[in-house]
């Protein structure tokens, strides 16, 4: 799986678009690219995927660039419950079992009220 | 629909001891991951299972092992116990057949402290 490179933290006032950026520039061209995020004490949630259109959910939008070589993630409106750490993950989906997620550190997303 | 499931939530040990974990997993799903993950990293896989069989394997010694029953949950044992072996353990299941998502459903983790 590629690697991913996301900044540590950032801050984004409640009610205001959070959009997190990931590098990943050794992306091959059947690898999409996932977000989940963990909420303080559970386990990680799925919130999107995508391959290389943009793609949007009831939870955020994705933005893939052309070269396919960074990402972001977008929240519309964050609230505080929005507070979390923000994982980027490159892989392959995989039909027949193998499903290993690579995790990096992700992003700590604050949301200040 | 019932999510995923694991048991203990937290439980303490001392170093040398074995420890067992459970998960159940989500209705429909035929493949269990496990995940390690210490305080500030994110999770590292294990292990996966798929329809009982062990389905590849992270960077982990053998004393880490599991198993899969056929209601698809599963164990995770852990022998000879280390301080190091303290994290919260995530499971997480996902149903390859007849989705290309590649989407798991994590538990909440059981927390284990090695002292």
């Amino acid at each position: 799986d590629a690697k991913t490179t996301q900044p540590p933290s950032m801050d984004c006032a409640e009610g205001r678009a959070a959009n997190l950026p990931c590098n990943h520039s050794t992306i091959s061209g059947n690898e999409y690219v996932y977000w989940y995020r963990q909420i303080h004490s559970q386990g990680p949630q799925y919130i999107i995927h995508g391959l290389k259109n943009n793609e949007t959910n009831e939870m955020a939008s994705l933005i893939i660039t052309e070269d396919r070589k960074s990402s972001t993630l977008i929240l519309p409106h964050a609230t505080l419950r929005d507070t979390a750490v923000y994982y980027c993950i490159v892989r392959v989906p995989s039909n027949f079992g193998n499903e290993k997620l690579t995790f990096g550190t992700g992003t700590r997303l604050t949301i200040i009220p | 629909e019932t999510g995923v499931t694991q048991s203990p939530t937290h439980l303490i040990k001392t170093r040398g001891q074995q420890v067992t974990l459970r998960c159940s997993s989500q209705s429909g799903h035929n493949t269990v991951s496990w995940y390690q993950q210490a305080l500030g990293q994110g999770p590292q896989f294990i292990f996966q299972y798929y329809r009982e069989e062990e389905n590849g394997r992270g960077n982990f010694p053998p004393r880490f092992s599991g198993l899969q029953f056929p209601n698809y949950s599963s164990e995770l044992n852990v022998n000879a116990l280390e301080l190091d072996d303290s994290a919260l353990y995530l499971c997480a299941s996902s149903s390859p057949e007849g989705t290309a998502v590649g989407e798991q459903f994590f538990g909440p983790g059981t927390r284990l402290t090695v002292l």
